[in-house]
């Protein structure tokens, strides 16, 4: 299995430019999220789903939409970037086994820079 | 509001020189508390989930307890390829009620 992957590993943009950040998942979970995490403040929820077709917002998903048309994948999409979207992104899928949640599995990361 | 605290921001240990990392935790009503290991560059990869007081979970030089306000991580003879960053979280209700605590930077010196 490769787990949970992203793309792409670095990229730049100009303020205003839009563009999406890929995640995916071959584990068959059926919950998977977004975050950022930037320098003192932790990991940060931006927009998790709970199924295909779920989607809802975390603490900051100012800026940013989701969509998950399938179980596999969870697209992030910057409308229009800004300088303080300069970020690392994290992609993470988990599971729920009865009553119970269990840990979640990251990517390896998308390390964003707004111009 | 769930908050989590961890303390040291950093500790700088001597190969062999046990020690324990702790997370402070405020949760209306704590479904799981969580450990991660992340490494420069990487995601955060697991290493440990808890779920009621005066349960223990142990993984080689690690061991993880958790008592009704905080958790600790504790380091028996580290070494070297045991340093990176130590992440707490706890979950307090659904998938989107996770709090990540801002990490605990270890660096194992041979």
């Amino acid at each position: 299995n490769a787990g949970v992957t992203q793309t792409p590993k670095f990229q730049v943009l100009k303020t205003g430019q839009s563009m999406t950040l890929q995640c995916a998942q071959d584990m068959n979970h059926e919950y998977m999220s977004w975050y950022r995490q930037d320098p003192g403040m932790g990991l940060r929820l931006i927009h998790y789903s709970v199924g295909a077709g779920i989607t809802d917002q975390g603490e900051v998903p100012n800026g940013y939409n989701v969509s998950r048309s399938t179980t596999e994948d969870f697209p992030l999409r910057l409308l229009s970037a800004a300088p303080s979207q300069t970020s690392v992104y994290f992609c993470a899928s988990s599971y729920r086994t009865g009553s119970s949640y269990n840990e979640q599995f990251f990517g390896p990361g998308t390390r964003l820079t707004v111009l | 509001e769930d908050q989590v605290t961890q303390s040291p921001e950093a500790l700088r240990l001597q190969e062999g020189e046990s020690s324990s990392l702790n997370c402070s935790y405020t949760v209306s009503g704590l479904r799981g508390l969580f450990w991660y290991r992340q490494d420069p560059g990487k995601g955060p990869e697991f290493l440990f989930t808890l779920y009621s007081a005066g349960e223990e979970k142990e993984k080689e030089r690690l061991k993880a307890t958790l008592t009704k306000k905080e958790s600790f991580l504790h380091i028996t003879a580290p070494k070297p390829e045991d340093s990176a960053t130590y992440l707490c979280a706890v979950q307090s209700g659904g998938y989107q009620k996770v709090t990540f605590g801002t990490g605990t930077k270890l660096q194992v010196i041979p």
